[in-house]
């Protein structure tokens, strides 16, 4: 079975500067990767994934992740933080499109002003 | 693509009541879930709800607590029986193309917000 690790529960940041949450999974076999973001209230969104292909992932607002088999990381980064970017950031593994996705336990990211 | 609505959105429940969220997905999908996320914490898988027979529950969670039907590819309930204020959580539906096909994409619904007074 497959897990996902968030290393970080929480990430204050300084508006504009930049930002890495970090992710590790665990799987036996070819596995999927995912990032959501959560804003206070809201559902899930997804910020982008990696299926296969390039190891560096483009996502919305800005925020890219990079898929690393050797060190089974697929950490997410923004180069510069905005005040609207604090959320509940999750991590989550697939390694099929038929089974669900196991999510990490989640990094709150806060930007302060 | 696909849009998942779930209804209801929010809901503020007695306790010792049960309570169904319909799940519905505008497309055909191979799979659905459904999930929970409890105040401040991360998604926890409940079951796969499968088309004409009966869910297949994760470790923790039994089918007299959680009741799931899924009659056909796009619609899918999950009943939250006899609730207590520790059932007070984000139930989330979520399906996928299935396939394993590069472009799979998995979906989710808003959410059901329960509040169990």
């Amino acid at each position: 079975a497959q897990s996902v690790t968030q290393l970080d529960s929480q990430v204050p940041v300084f508006e504009e500067a930049p930002v890495e949450l970090r992710c590790n999974y665990s799987s036996s076999v070819s596995v999927y990767l995912f990032w959501y973001v959560q804003y206070p209230n809201q559902g899930l969104q997804l910020l982008l994934k990696y299926l296969s292909g390039s190891t560096l992932v483009k996502g919305i607002n800005g925020f890219e992740a990079e898929f690393n088999k050797s060190q089974t990381s697929f950490h997410l980064r923004k180069p510069s933080v905005h005040i609207s970017d604090t959320a509940e950031y999750f991590c989550a593994v697939s390694t099929s499109g038929n089974t669900p996705l196991v999510f990490g336990k989640g990094t709150r990211l806060s930007v302060i002003a | 693509s696909a849009v998942i609505s779930q209804k209801p959105s929010r809901d503020i429940c007695q306790r010792g009541t049960s309570l169904t969220i319909q799940c519905q997905v505008d497309s055909q999908v191979t799979m659905m879930f459904w999930y929970r996320q409890q105040p401040g914490q991360s998604l926890t898988l409940i079951a796969t709800a499968n088309q004409g027979s009966e869910a297949t529950y994760e470790s923790g969670f039994v089918i007299d607590k959680f009741p799931i039907s899924r009659p056909n590819l796009t619609f899918s309930t999950l009943t939250v029986s006899n609730m207590s204020p520790e059932d007070s959580s984000i139930y989330l539906c979520s399906a996928t193309t299935g396939g394993g096909s590069p472009g799979n994409t998995i979906y989710f619904g808003e959410g059901s917000w329960l509040t169990v007074v």
